[in-house]
């Protein structure tokens, strides 16, 4: 079966920390994985997207890594800002076009 | 540029009622998508189109209908809403296939 899961469900750091979200897959074949931004009340917005040979992708404090072996992925946030506090989707896309198999978050709270 | 836009905002509606929800993007992206969002889920995509005119039925299309009469609109139907309806429904769109999907504000649909 197809999943994603993600880890932890919810993390609180203080401002200013860094921290890193995991997500493992079981979904095949794979084409690529993503990682979007979630604000409350706000639509998915894409952070980072990795093909199979792509190993480490950034966009500015965020890097993402991929390992395609053991089917996991991270997204480090460095130098946390209060604006960082979102849920972060972990989603994988299987090689059939429509198959996007979206996790159900982390929801990360930068506290001052 | 306002991407991809959803109207209504919120919504309340009685189990039996009808409603449409509008979907436009001015990206001139060929790729439309509606998804719900649950708590405790990942999003499940509802319906897609590959183009103008073209539709196709997702993960979780029952109770719902689409059209995509227009290249930069894509409607989501509920012709007799049920309380299981009640969610949060995104709508994206992309330039293709395996490409970054760009997301709608969202409606937030209350079925009592």
């Amino acid at each position: 079966k197809n999943q994603v899961e993600q880890s932890p469900q919810s993390l609180i750091i203080l401002e200013g920390k860094n921290c890193t979200l995991q997500c493992n897959y079981t979904v095949s074949p794979f084409s690529n994985l993503r990682w979007y931004k979630q604000d409350t009340g706000r639509g998915p917005v894409s952070l980072t997207i990795m093909t199979f040979s792509e190993n480490t992708k950034s966009n500015g404090r965020y890097t993402a890594t991929l390992d395609a072996d053991t089917k996991q992925s991270s997204l480090h946030i460095t130098a946390s800002q209060l604006s960082d506090s979102a849920s972060y989707i972990c989603v994988v896309s299987a090689r059939s076009f429509q198959k996007l198999v979206f996790g159900t978050g982390t929801r990360l709270l930068v506290s001052p | 540029n306002a991407g991809v836009t959803q109207t209504p905002k919120f919504r309340v509606l009685k189990t039996g009622q009808s409603m449409t929800l509008l979907c436009a993007q001015d990206m001139n992206h060929e790729y439309m998508y509606w998804y719900r969002q649950d708590p405790g889920m990942g999003l499940r995509l509802i319906h897609y189109s590959v183009g103008e005119g073209t539709t196709a039925k997702g993960e979780v299309p029952d109770g719902y209908n689409v059209s995509r009469l227009k290249k930069q609109n894509f409607l989501l139907g509920l012709e007799s809403a049920a309380p299981s309806q009640t969610s949060v429904y995104f709508c994206a769109s992309s330039s293709g296939t395996g490409r970054e999907q760009y997301f709608g504000p969202g409606t937030r649909l209350t079925v009592t």
